[in-house]
């Protein structure tokens, strides 16, 4: 699986945009890009997936860039309760491809 | 709720002690995977189910633990002579792996503290 490049930690004001980079410069043509966060003590909650066009669902919006190399996760309006560490993962969809790769992640700060 | 469960959610042991954890899959998921995850670290894969067949193992996962699925629905990770390194949080997620759709959704995982 490619390897995905995240800050360390980010902050946000409440009710503005979090915008998360992450990097996949190694990225297969057939590697979804994946965003899971995790609020203190438990477990990882899936936010958003895709593949090459941008997506939109409830929870955030995912940008992903026309050569795939990178995307960036955004919280329309980040609340106090969206602070949490954000993980990008990259990986295939199906067959053996079951793991998921998980780095350090950002942890995004929402401060009132 | 219809989400994946586990349990118990906190386990504190003593050295030498086997504990054994359940998971609740969300109903009709196919795959089932454990993950570990340790203090300021993400989560480290460990082993997953394709309905009642282990399927892999990662290195991780060493001969004192051992999980199954009996009938393809719920699972168990046994750990055996538990050591201080085992101290971690054990994650369970499911998914239904189909030609289009694999997302895996988790569960709140179990914290095991070995004294």
């Amino acid at each position: 699986d490619a390897k995905t490049t995240q800050p360390t930690s980010m902050d946000c004001a409440e009710g503005r945009a979090a915008n998360l980079p992450c990097n996949h410069s190694t990225i297969s043509g057939n590697e979804y890009v994946y965003w899971y966060r995790q609020i203190h003590s438990q477990g990882p909650q899936y936010i958003i997936h895709g593949l090459k066009n941008n997506e939109t669902n409830e929870m955030a919006s995912l940008i992903i860039t026309e050569d795939r190399k990178s995307s960036t996760l955004i919280l329309p309006h980040a609340t106090l309760r969206d602070t949490a560490v954000y993980y990008c993962i990259v990986g295939a969809r199906g067959g053996s491809n079951y793991k998921l790769t998980f780095g350090k992640g950002t942890l995004l700060t929402v401060n009132p | 709720d219809t989400g994946v469960s586990q349990d118990p959610r906190h386990k504190i042991t003593k050295r030498g002690q086997n504990v054994t954890f359940r998971c609740d899959p969300i109903s009709e998921h196919n795959r089932l995977y454990w993950y570990r995850q340790t203090l300021g670290q993400g989560p480290e894969f460990l082993t997953y189910f394709q309905n009642e067949a282990q399927l892999e193992k990662s290195r991780l996962l060493s001969d004192r633990f051992s999980a199954e699925r009996p009938k393809g629905s719920f699972s168990t990770l046994e750990i055996q002579r538990t050591e201080q390194g085992d101290s971690a949080m054990y994650l369970c997620a499911s998914s239904l792996a189909t030609g289009s759709q694999d997302t895996q959704y988790f569960g709140p995982g179990t914290r095991l503290t070995v004294l």
